[in-house]
């Protein structure tokens, strides 16, 4: 089946720092990937679509120069996570659906979970 | 999407079914029903979906009533590792279009 990998698995670094978490279609190709984060005891929040070649579409709220989104190919996307702060301490899980497959399920990755410190 | 109405847990024991019903009163005719389940500090599964046919898979079983109002999840022998938040989504099969993903129902299967 669909496989989605999501790198790395767990971060610790210090306030201030930049971090970034790559998801991988391992087996398709993914023309849009998405992106959520999950707060503990909480359900999974879309935070953006992104879209090959172009620009990520943000969810309100969201700020998009705090949370840099990369989809340079079709199966790799990327969320790079500016000057963290402890507030930006959580589970971040990325998605994808094959492309112009839109019968098809999306497939997540195991996620990211960010401390810092 | 139309939204989801899901209990917020079910007790089951171990080797009996599990029947996790969901509401979507107000789904329209374009929309599916997924069903997608997260074991604790993994990325939510894939289980299973439908339009309108009941659909079984390796994992579960799928019924949706007639006019699409409610549907049911079946796992049919439930196991300790079933144990997990499961999450009932509608959605359009659109491109572009993410699920939204409600609180779900949390199973604790026992022995």
């Amino acid at each position: 089946g669909a496989v989605v990998s999501q790198h790395p698995s767990r971060v610790i670094c210090k306030s201030g720092t930049s971090v970034k978490i790559e998801c991988r279609s391992l087996d398709f190709q993914a023309t849009t990937m998405f992106w959520y984060r999950q707060f503990p005891k909480k359900s999974l929040m879309l935070m953006a679509t992104s879209n090959e070649g172009s620009k990520a579409t943000y969810e309100q709220g969201v700020e998009k120069d705090k949370f840099l989104i990369n989809h340079a190919s079709l199966t790799l996307s990327t969320l790079t996570v500016t000057s963290a702060h402890p507030e930006d301490s959580s589970f971040y899980i990325c998605s994808a659906r094959a492309g112009g497959q839109y019968n098809q399920p999306q497939h997540f990755g195991d996620g990211t979970r960010l401390s810092i410190l | 999407d139309a939204k989801t109405t899901q209990p917020p847990s079910m007790d089951c024991a171990e080797g009996r079914a599990a029947n996790l019903p969901c509401n979507h009163s107000t789904i329209s005719g374009n929309e599916y029903v997924y069903w997608y389940r997260q074991i604790h500090s993994q990325g939510p599964q894939y289980i299973i979906h439908g339009l309108k046919n009941n659909e079984t898979n390796e994992m579960a079983s799928l019924i949706i009533t007639e006019d699409r109002k409610s549907s049911t999840l079946i796992l049919p022998h439930a196991t300790l590792r079933d144990t997990a938040v499961y999450y009932c989504i509608v959605r359009r099969n659109q491109a572009g279009t993410a699920l939204i993903f409600g609180k779900g129902t949390t199973l604790s299967v026992s022995s």
